[in-house]
């Protein structure tokens, strides 16, 4: 069955430092993949969106590979900030619908 | 400023009542999604719907219905509720196919079911 793999554990670093987030998927070949932010007791928010044929976008300071080979999308903040602490969930599209990870909670520690 | 409002923040129902949770987009979107998040299992869909008068099941459509009447309008239902609908859910609505273009959220409705 379809599977989406996030590090459901916290993700704590400090300040200034860049956090990369790792989305593993397996058995789907989606043609996009997004991540999106979610703040306690909120809505996800949309980030970034790749599409299967592009190896990295950048949006500011986010970045987002995804590699299909390896079935893998990596999310950095480079140069992060307090107010980045959020969980972070990757989503990917697939038989009419979006299906999301569970989402890595990250810490920007000052 | 593009908007999907969820009637309610907080509810509290008692078990068998009949609940509605309803959903207005103001973007003109063709797409509209149900979801409920819980601690440990994510996002999970409901039902969504490509357009007026038209309901596809998500993954975990027991217990649920829906309706959409009209374009703006994506309202979930609870035939009996029960202590194990008590979540927290998402309303959804996309311009373009799900997953292909941006998804914008509403601010979420957490049901206690009691």
């Amino acid at each position: 069955s379809q599977k989406i793999e996030q590090n459901s554990e916290a993700l704590n670093i400090q300040e200034g430092k860049t956090a990369t987030l790792t989305c593993n998927y397996t058995n789907y070949s989606p043609a996009y993949l997004q991540w999106y932010r979610q703040d306690p007791g909120r809505g996800p928010v949309f980030l970034l969106l790749i599409r299967e044929n592009e190896k990295e976008k950048r949006k500011e300071r986010l970045k987002v590979t995804f590699d299909t080979t390896l079935k893998q999308s990596l999310f950095h903040i480079t140069a992060s900030q307090p107010a980045d602490s959020a969980t972070y969930l990757c989503a990917l599209e697939g038989y009419q619908k979006v299906t999301f990870g569970i989402g890595t909670k990250l810490q920007v520690i000052p | 400023d593009v908007k999907v409002t969820q009637s309610s923040r907080y509810l509290v129902k008692r078990t068998g009542e009949k609940v509605f949770l309803e959903c207005v987009q103001d973007m003109d979107h063709e797409n509209m999604f149900w979801y409920r998040q819980d601690p440990g299992l994510g996002l999970r869909l409901i039902y969504f719907s490509y357009d007026v008068k038209m309901k596809e099941k998500g993954d975990i459509p027991e217990g649920y219905s829906v309706s959409r009447e009209k374009k703006e309008r994506f309202s979930l239902i609870l035939e009996s509720a029960s202590t194990n609908q008590t979540s927290m859910y998402l309303c959804a609505s996309s311009k373009g196919a799900a997953g292909k273009s941006e998804a914008f959220f509403g601010q979420g409705t957490r049901l206690t079911v009691v």
